[in-house]
């Protein structure tokens, strides 16, 4: 598979267990947020999304929180599952158009 | 089933040739993006087209060249003059507006040898 996951940020988690991704954004005036999914060899998938407006929105299996005080944006995963072993990348509109800048990903593996 | 297609895969070419990659929407979007990908590293933008004949620079153009004639397609070129095209690339298309998520499709790794 490509090796998008080399280098980076390592989060280990039991299976079962509670993930957090921590991610730290770069504009005050992004106003729009969201959290992609890639698995190995494979393009990233969209996850959750949230505007500034909302500090917190939730999905399945997903929570998504952001701080704008302290630009810092998280992504909770409840009961963590072998499949969710991936990297995950933090996106945000700095730009004021439809362009997204990417954090650089955290790799998430998980121990069954 | 509506999509991103990318191909091929796997990409291998010589030092010096020009290479064009394949990007195909059936999503009715707009908006379509390159992407290069290395290791350890996020995801850099090459180029961006909102519309049909229309396209702009990203933050890496240099050594890239692209085009969009019709609206489902966005073929990149990589030339001779990047100095190092060995990455994996994304292509990824939206309807245009500040709140919508890009679609990726499953990209191409291009091997220069």
């Amino acid at each position: 598979g490509e090796s998008v996951g080399l280098h980076l940020p390592t989060l280990s988690v039991q299976e079962g267990d509670n993930s957090i991704i921590n991610c730290a954004y770069s504009n005050s005036a992004s106003d729009y947020f969201i959290w992609y999914k890639q698995e190995s060899g494979k393009g990233p998938q969209f996850i959750i999304d949230i505007r500034s407006n909302m500090d917190k929105r939730q999905g399945q299996r997903v929570t998504v929180l952001l701080n704008k005080t302290v630009k810092h944006l998280s992504l909770q995963i409840a009961a963590t599952q072998p499949g969710d072993s991936a990297v995950y990348f933090c996106a945000e509109t700095p730009y004021g158009n439809n362009r997204l800048a990417f954090g650089k990903g955290n790799q998430v593996v998980v121990i069954p | 089933d509506g999509g991103i297609t990318q191909s091929p895969k796997y990409l291998f070419r010589k030092e010096g040739q020009n290479v064009t990659l394949s990007c195909e929407q059936n999503l009715n979007h707009d908006a379509m993006y390159w992407y290069r990908q290395d290791p350890g590293q996020g995801l850099r933008l090459i180029y961006y087209s909102q519309i049909v004949n229309d396209f702009q620079k990203g933050d890496i153009a240099e050594g890239y060249s692209v085009s969009r004639e019709k609206k489902e397609s966005f073929p990149l070129t990589v030339t001779s003059a990047q100095k190092n095209p060995t990455a994996f690339y994304l292509c990824a298309s939206n309807i245009p507006g500040p709140y919508n998520e890009q679609f990726f499709g499953p990209g191409t790794r291009l091997t220069v040898l």
